[in-house]
């Protein structure tokens, strides 16, 4: 196990709805990315706080956004849900080296 | 802009034969390349990485992987290959620049090892 924790396990939405997704880093790790990954696809980069910035975005809209909290735990919040915006979503901790994976949130809209 | 492909969408094997999980990758300068395996309802587990040094990486659970850079491939391979190794691989790519830069990954390969 990686040490990085992600919550809800799963979660059903509604398209229009709003949703906030949960990680915990690894402890000593500065840095939380957040990726989408849909069915038969591989991650998609969404964004990236470092020290509770964002300090890198991929190619999502700004209903996409996030936090980083002192102790490096992170959210990402999505609004108005769109039914593409079914996946799975992973985030990432890491210091300067390779990245560590939670297990996923699974988010369904419908 | 750094990009990965994965051309296989499905490899099969028989258990105890080697497997091979082709990998290639465009980056500018010297690339940072990476496997990880996913299993069923999890997240992706670290395997390997290539930073420098010697082509030949290896990793966890008896992986390794060859980088090629004349060929801009990192194909991941093990000798003998097991039931339990069955799962989805991806290969990533970071771009070669100081601090915490996000991974670009292909879209999966997944193994099938059969008994």
């Amino acid at each position: 196990e990686t040490g990085v924790t992600q919550s809800p396990t799963h979660l059903i939405k509604t398209r229009g709805q709003q949703v906030t997704l949960r990680c915990s880093s690894q402890s000593g790790h500065n840095t939380v990315s957040w990726y989408q990954q849909a069915l038969g696809q591989g991650p998609q980069f969404i964004f990236q706080y470092y020290r509770e910035e964002e300090n890198g975005r991929g190619n999502f809209p700004p209903r996409f956004s996030g936090l980083q909290f002192p102790n490096y735990s992170s959210e990402l919040n999505v609004n108005a849900l769109e039914l593409d915006d079914s996946a799975l979503y992973l985030c990432a901790s890491s210091s300067g080296g390779e990245q560590y994976f939670g297990p996923g949130t699974r988010l369904t809209v419908t | 802009a750094q990009s990965v492909a994965q051309p296989e969408d499905q490899v099969n094997v028989a258990e105890g034969n080697p497997l091979t999980v082709k990998c290639t990758y465009s980056v500018s300068g010297n690339p940072y390349l990476f496997w990880y395996v996913q299993y069923p309802n999890r997240g992706l587990q670290f395997l390997l990485k290539y930073i420098t040094g010697d082509n030949l990486v290896k990793g966890s659970y008896g992986f390794e992987a060859e980088f090629n850079k004349s060929q801009t491939s990192f194909h991941l391979k093990k000798p003998s290959a097991l039931v339990s190794d069955s799962a989805l691989y991806f290969c990533a790519v970071r771009a070669p620049v100081s601090g915490n830069t996000p991974l670009v990954f292909g879209k999966g390969t997944r193994l099938s090892v059969i008994a």
